[in-house]
């Protein structure tokens, strides 16, 4: 299969750092995405990473590993609008299609 | 207006019925995909087209069935619809390798 792994929930202080970590099949790999998501609407785009490495962009960082089959999403200095889910999104060479993960819902608190 | 419109918004059907979400999109993209999200889970993949003339079976298609109108239409069908076909569906485009751009989403009930 194509399973694509992130803890289910999070939590964390408002003007903290918070990592969460996607873990996916290697084989056929193309490409992983973040999203965030707010209750009841649409996902938005984050990052994209296709080759190894961090992709920073302002607050929100993204680190891909390919031969270990992870990335993570690092939120830096949490604010209480960032409390969401974050999808991680992968694409494989089989279909060129994009799967999901069941996101991890973040919640910030003060 | 939006890049991905969908119609209707949210919408109430009985068991049985046949129901049509239509979506259409500005961005000029050959790619769209429907997914479909139950409360507190990620968003599962019912079809996808890459363009007029190709359509392809997502993770979950039993159910379902989709038309490519156009290279700016796709629209999903659920030809007798059923209560746990309740969930939000979004449709989503994209080009060649990029990021997708969803939709709102169409709220559906099916009691």
């Amino acid at each position: 299969g194509q399973n694509i792994d992130q803890p289910t929930e999070m939590t964390a202080t408002e003007g903290a750092i918070v990592q969460i970590n996607c873990t996916y099949q290697t084989s056929g790999f193309n490409g992983l995405f973040w999203y965030q998501q707010h209750a009841g609407e649409a996902p938005t785009f984050l990052s994209y990473n296709v080759l190894d490495g961090l992709e920073e962009k302002g607050r929100f960082s993204s680190f891909l590993s390919r031969s270990k089959g992870y990335s993570y999403l690092l939120l830096k200095e949490l604010q209480m609008k960032d409390s969401a889910s974050y999808l991680c999104a992968v694409r494989f060479w089989a279909n060129n299609d994009m799967r999901f993960g069941a996101g991890t819902r973040l919640t910030v608190k003060p | 207006d939006a890049d991905v419109t969908q119609t209707p918004r949210n919408r109430i059907t009985k068991t049985g019925k046949r129901i049509m979400l239509e979506c259409s999109q500005t961005k000029g993209h050959d790619r769209m995909y429907w997914y479909r999200q139950d409360p507190g889970l990620g968003l599962q993949l019912i079809y996808y087209s890459f363009d007029v003339k190709d359509i392809n079976k997502g993770e979950i298609s039993d159910g379902y069935s989709v038309s490519r109108q156009a290279q700016a239409k796709f629209s999903l069908s659920l030809e007798s619809a059923i209560p746990n076909q309740t969930a939000l569906y979004f449709c989503a485009t994209s080009d060649l390798g990029g990021e997708a751009f969803f939709g709102q989403g169409t709220r559906l009930t099916v009691v």
